[in-house]
């Protein structure tokens, strides 16, 4: 069956040390693997795209990278704030395919 | 980009009853889709709303239960009907402005209780 696991539930670290989010996923063949973060009670907001052709994605202190051999993306935020806290959603679209398909999720929380 | 609104935000609803939840986008969009999350879990797709025809449904969603319509390319509605206490979640509403594989731009969600 197809699965997006998102390893750690819960994730904690200290302030000003770098957060590693895990992706995996199995029975896809992603086109694009996104990365999204959501607060309580608000939506998904946008945060990094990486193409299956690409091995690494930055923006600012975010960073992505993609392994299909692994089938697995990392998600890298680096000198952490308590206002990166947040749950942050793996998603991923295959190629001729309409819509995104969505894992359960990371809850981050960066401790002053 | 493009900026979402919903409404509305939240409603508690009786069991057997229906709501309607709009969606309303401040561009043309081209593609816009509605999404639930049930408490604790991640977003599950329920249709993309097409323009001028009837939304294209994902498996394990029926347009009986969850009517929806799009008039034009900034308006959306999705109604939950008969709903019961199962149908108890947050639905969100999302739009591509370049297509449904590239970046999706989420309103802020109906959370809707039935009791």
């Amino acid at each position: 069956s197809q699965k997006i696991e998102q390893n750690s539930e819960a994730l904690n670290i200290q302030e000003g040390k770098t957060a590693t989010l895990t992706c995996n996923y199995t029975n896809y063949s992603p086109a694009y693997l996104q990365w999204y973060r959501q607060d309580p009670g608000r939506g998904p907001v946008f945060l990094l795209l990486i193409r299956e052709n690409e091995k690494e994605k930055r923006k600012e202190r975010l960073k992505v990278t993609f392994d299909t051999t692994l089938k697995q993306s990392l998600f890298h935020i680096t000198a952490s704030q308590p206002a990166d806290s947040a749950t942050y959603l793996c998603a991923l679209s295959q190629t001729g395919a309409n819509n995104l398909f969505f894992g359960t999720g990371t809850r981050l929380t960066v401790i002053p | 980009s493009a900026v979402i609104s919903q409404k509305p935000s939240r409603d508690i609803c009786q069991r057997g009853t229906s709501l309607t939840i709009q969606c309303q986008v401040d561009s043309q969009v081209t593609m816009m889709f509605w999404y639930r999350q049930q408490p604790g879990q991640s977003l599950t797709l329920i249709a993309t709303a097409n323009q001028g025809s009837e939304a294209t449904y994902e498996s394990g969603f029926v347009i009986d239960k969850f009517p929806i319509s799009r008039p034009n390319l900034t308006f959306s509605t999705l109604t939950v009907s008969n709903m019961s206490p199962e149908d108890s979640s947050i639905y969100l509403c999302s739009v591509s402005t370049s297509g449904a594989q590239e970046t999706q731009y989420f309103g802020p969600g109906t959370r809707l209780l039935v009791l």
